[in-house]
């Protein structure tokens, strides 16, 4: 069974501030999601990665298959990027199935 | 292409009955997967379903069944339900062709289903 642990637990910036979370997991995977929450809202995928490194506007997401490791960061962070943002690691093989982290909880102050 | 839906999108319920989610996919997928989000256990797998077979199942009681029809839509059922079950209830639909590569596995998430049970 695959942990997914998250850090830092809780995070507070100011507006402007580079932000990194991290997401680490105990077992192989075949690829790793971030995902993102807003508060009362759905959830909607960010990234699906299985090796080095995605850009989507402000946001950049690696990933390192030895260390077991990714990280998700948000350059020149808003506001409107305060949501929970989940790691989420799928299974090897011809499945979907998902493990996921507890979720860290973004405020970005104006 | 139209995105994931679910209906209804909340629902409240008694102990004791049983409540049935539905889950339309995005056209052309043939994988539905199913979550459970709870403020103190947060995100859960269910179970997934792929060409109306159960494919995947997570670690839930038989209470938590579901199906999947020949247009790919699926349904979960909760019978005898408990206070516990109250809950964000998620489906996620993925291509599954079997093609190799990334964007074949990459699931697409509905708004959910928001059960409370009193």
């Amino acid at each position: 069974k695959n942990e997914v642990e998250q850090s830092p637990q809780n995070l507070t910036a100011q507006e402007g501030e580079f932000i990194t979370i991290n997401c680490s997991y105990s077992v192989g995977i075949s690829a790793l999601h971030w995902l993102q929450q807003h508060p009362g809202g759905g959830i909607v995928s960010l990234f699906m990665l299985s090796s080095g490194k995605k850009k989507h506007g402000r946001l950049i997401a690696t990933i390192n298959i030895q260390e077991k490791h990714s990280s998700l960061h948000i350059t020149a962070s808003h506001p409107r990027d305060s949501a929970v943002y989940i790691c989420a690691v799928q299974d090897t093989g011809a499945n979907s199935k998902l493990t996921f982290g507890k979720g860290i909880t973004l405020s970005v102050r104006p | 292409k139209a995105g994931v839906t679910q209906t209804p999108r909340y629902l409240i319920k008694t102990r004791g009955q049983q409540v049935t989610l539905s889950c339309s996919p995005i056209s052309g997928h043939r994988s539905v997967s199913w979550y459970q989000q709870t403020p103190g256990q947060g995100l859960q797998f269910l179970f997934e379903y792929f060409s109306e077979t159960q494919r995947n199942k997570g670690n839930f009681p038989g209470r938590f069944s579901g199906r999947q029809f020949s247009n790919s839509r699926s349904e979960m059922n909760v019978s005898t339900l408990e206070l516990g079950d109250s809950a964000l209830y998620l489906c996620a639909s993925s291509l599954s062709s079997g093609r190799a590569g990334l964007k074949d596995n990459e699931q697409f998430f509905g708004p959910g289903t928001r059960l409370t049970v009193l």
